[in-house]
């Protein structure tokens, strides 16, 4: 158990429709990270945050949007779905940035868009 | 393209035997790379890291290699056992596009699946 929680786990959703995938960072970690993992792309970066401010961004489109919030949960918000947004998503956190540690990751939240 | 990636998508050893997994970087800036296994149905998990200011760092049955001179990273597992099966993923620190000068995404290659023969 990495002490990384993400939630929901599953979710199917229909093209068109948003959905918001939850993160709670290990405790002490201030940095978290959104990647995405799908079959022919592997694990790409997201986005950053660093104590509730933008640290970095990778690739992300403009329909996703991410926060983070005073008691250090995060929010990934992906909103008018296509099919190739079906990927695993990972939530990771770290005590300050990268270079500083490790990565802890999360289980995961698998979105099937149909 | 992938600024990161494995030159083979799949490696069957045999119990027992060592595993050596390779990986190629481009970005000759990074300065932190990190192997991370990833089982089935699981997040990615840290195995272990090097700097560029490190040729080598040893774990416990894994050893890192970094070849600066030719860009190119190896992970070596000694005496594999039934639970290194898994896909393994090389990562450099790179600066983002748009990060505002944070460095702080890693990048991922695409994975190798080691398989374990009995």
């Amino acid at each position: 158990d990495s002490g990384v929680t993400q939630t929901p786990k599953h979710l199917i959703t229909a093209t068109g429709q948003r959905v918001t995938l939850r993160c709670s960072p290990r405790s002490g970690d201030l940095s978290v990270y959104w990647y995405q993992q799908s079959l022919d792309q592997g694990l790409q970066f997201l986005i950053q945050y660093y104590n509730g401010e933008e640290r970095a961004k990778g690739n992300i489109l403009e329909r996703f949007s991410a926060q983070q919030f005073p008691d250090l949960h995060s929010e990934l918000n992906l909103s008018s779905l296509e099919l190739g947004d079906s990927a695993l998503y990972f939530c990771a956190s770290s005590v300050g940035g990268v270079l500083t540690g490790e990565l802890f990751f999360g289980e995961g939240s698998r979105l099937t868009v149909l | 393209g992938e600024s990161v990636g494995l030159h083979l998508p799949t490696l069957s050893v045999q119990e027992g035997d060592n595993s050596i997994i390779n990986c190629a970087y481009s970005n000759s800036a990074s300065d932190y790379f990190i192997w991370y296994k990833q089982e089935s149905g699981k997040g990615p998990q840290f195995i272990i890291d090097i700097r560029s200011n490190m040729d080598k760092r040893q774990g416990q049955r894994v050893t890192v290699l970094l070849n600066k001179t030719v860009k190119h990273l190896s992970l070596q597992i000694a005496a594999t056992q039934p639970g290194d099966s898994a896909v393994y993923f090389c990562a450099e620190n790179k600066i983002q596009p748009n990060s505002g000068g944070g460095a702080d995404g890693l990048t991922f290659g695409k994975g190798t699946h080691l398989i374990i023969q009995p």
